[in-house]
């Protein structure tokens, strides 16, 4: 598959928002996930959103899908110390039975 | 209870070995997967693995193998270890082939060739 991009770092002071930002390569794709890794471990699902939707919204989490621009976001509310972590954005290519997963972003909270 | 664990969590070894991960996962997932991690942090898919259908990333060299004694265990084998193979490996879990169900983790396993 191709490549899903990523900026690969971003930097917020504690109580902003972050949006992390993603552009995925197919549009077929049925469902895309933001995964968080904390250092030293696996990946932990955060959230994901149905391709028939715009928009999905899970307490701090808001998730916006622009499938014109195969462009995703994640924001963040109210950034906290302990959401410093690597953020990875993944879709489910047609054809593919495993995730695409995106280069990750590395956000840094700064107290 | 661990959902995916996989073993040793840390592996250090010599060029030219051959080494077993190990991975178990108890949600009852139909299928298992082996991604490598590299120290860019880019996650590519090795395997997965399913009902007995076993689909390889063209790109993997065949000194690695997977190995599936049950349907809650998926190991990977690797013969003649080379310093390229230094990397992060992840084992993870999902209900079904399809790619509607979201993918489950362990804590990965991290390999060093020297």
């Amino acid at each position: 598959g191709e490549d899903v991009e990523q900026s690969l770092f971003l930097s917020v002071r504690e109580g902003d928002s972050s949006v992390i930002n993603c552009t995925y390569t197919d549009s077929s794709s049925t469902y895309l996930y933001w995964y968080k890794q904390e250092p030293g471990a696996g990946l932990q699902l955060l959230t994901y959103i149905f391709s028939n939707m715009d928009m999905k919204q899970d307490q701090r989490l808001t998730v916006l899908l622009n499938k014109k621009d195969k462009h995703l976001s994640l924001r963040i509310a109210d950034t906290q110390t302990g959401d410093s972590a690597i953020y990875f954005c993944a879709e489910n290519q047609t054809g593919a039975n495993n995730l695409f997963f995106g280069t990750g972003t590395r956000l840094t909270v700064i107290p | 209870d661990t959902a995916v664990s996989q073993t040793p969590k840390y592996l250090v070894t010599q060029m030219g070995n051959d080494k077993s991960i190990k991975c178990e996962q108890n949600l009852g997932h139909d299928t298992m997967y082996w991604y490598k991690q590299d120290s860019k942090k880019f996650l590519k898919i090795m395997f997965s693995y399913n009902n007995k259908e076993l689909i390889i990333n063209e790109t993997v060299p065949n000194r690695f193998s997977p190995k599936s004694p049950d349907k809650a265990h998926l190991n990977l084998h690797i013969n003649s270890l080379e310093l390229g193979d230094s990397a992060v490996y992840f084992c993870a879990s999902s209900q079904g082939a399809g790619m509607d169900s979201p993918l489950h983790f362990g804590n990965g396993t991290r390999l060093t060739v020297t």
